[in-house]
């Protein structure tokens, strides 16, 4: 079946330092890709997606780009905030359905 | 433009008790779907309603069960709760199916079970 791994946390940073987030898929069909965040007590907020193979999804700073070659689709985002604090997770679906598969989440903190 | 709405956002039960949660989509949107977050498992599938019909189930127990109504709202129920079920429940709602290819899902802030 469909899953989505994504690299363990929790990632510590400092402000304006680099961030990336590794996530792979394994997929049977062509599914589109997602990043979600999740800020502390909230719910999900769609942060960027990517529909096909060499999309590339970007957001508040936020970037990832759909690999089929190497199943990837990794966040980076060049200088965090403090505010960019928060877990975030990677999912895939297929077309019009509303089932995601998500991956374990990692936990960004981000400290001045 | 409202978001998704759920409630109640917090609720304690005991175990062998049920519970109904409630979701109102984002207007204009005709699918809801639901999920369950746990620390153990994650974020999963619980099943997805599409114009009053279930369209997609997840790998759950038939102790969880949900509908749709007509003007979209949807509730999800859970009878004879157990110790596991304690979660958050998140509600999702899209325009998938309405000829939308992607069909991004936007989701409510949850509704946190406390099983006890």
């Amino acid at each position: 079946g469909d899953s989505v791994t994504q690299m363990e946390g929790p990632v510590t940073l400092s402000e304006e330092a680099f961030l990336t987030i590794n996530c792979t898929y394994t997929a049977t069909g062509y599914p589109s890709l997602f990043w979600y965040v999740q800020y502390p007590g909230e719910g999900l907020q769609l942060l960027l997606k990517a529909t096909k193979a060499d999309d590339k999804g970007s957001n508040k700073g936020f970037e990832a780009t759909y690999r089929k070659e190497t199943t990837s689709f990794h966040l980076e985002k060049g200088s965090v905030q403090v505010s960019d604090s928060a877990v975030y997770f990677c999912a895939l679906k297929y077309g019009t359905a509303s089932k995601l598969t998500f991956g374990t989440g990692t936990r960004l903190q981000v400290t001045l | 433009k409202a978001g998704v709405t759920q409630t109640p956002r917090y609720l304690i039960k005991t175990r062998g008790q049920q519970v109904t949660l409630s979701c109102s989509p984002i207007s204009g949107h005709r699918s809801v779907s639901w999920y369950q977050q746990t620390p153990g498992q994650g974020l999963q599938f619980l099943f997805e309603y599409f114009s009053e019909t279930q369209r997609n189930k997840g790998n759950f127990p038939g102790r969880f069960s949900g509908r749709q109504f007509s003007n979209s709202r949807s509730e999800m129920n859970v009878s004879t709760l157990e110790l596991g079920d304690s979660a958050l429940y998140l509600c999702a709602s899209s325009i998938a199916g309405q000829g939308h290819l992607t069909g991004e899902l936007f989701f409510g802030e949850g509704s946190r079970l406390t099983v006890l």
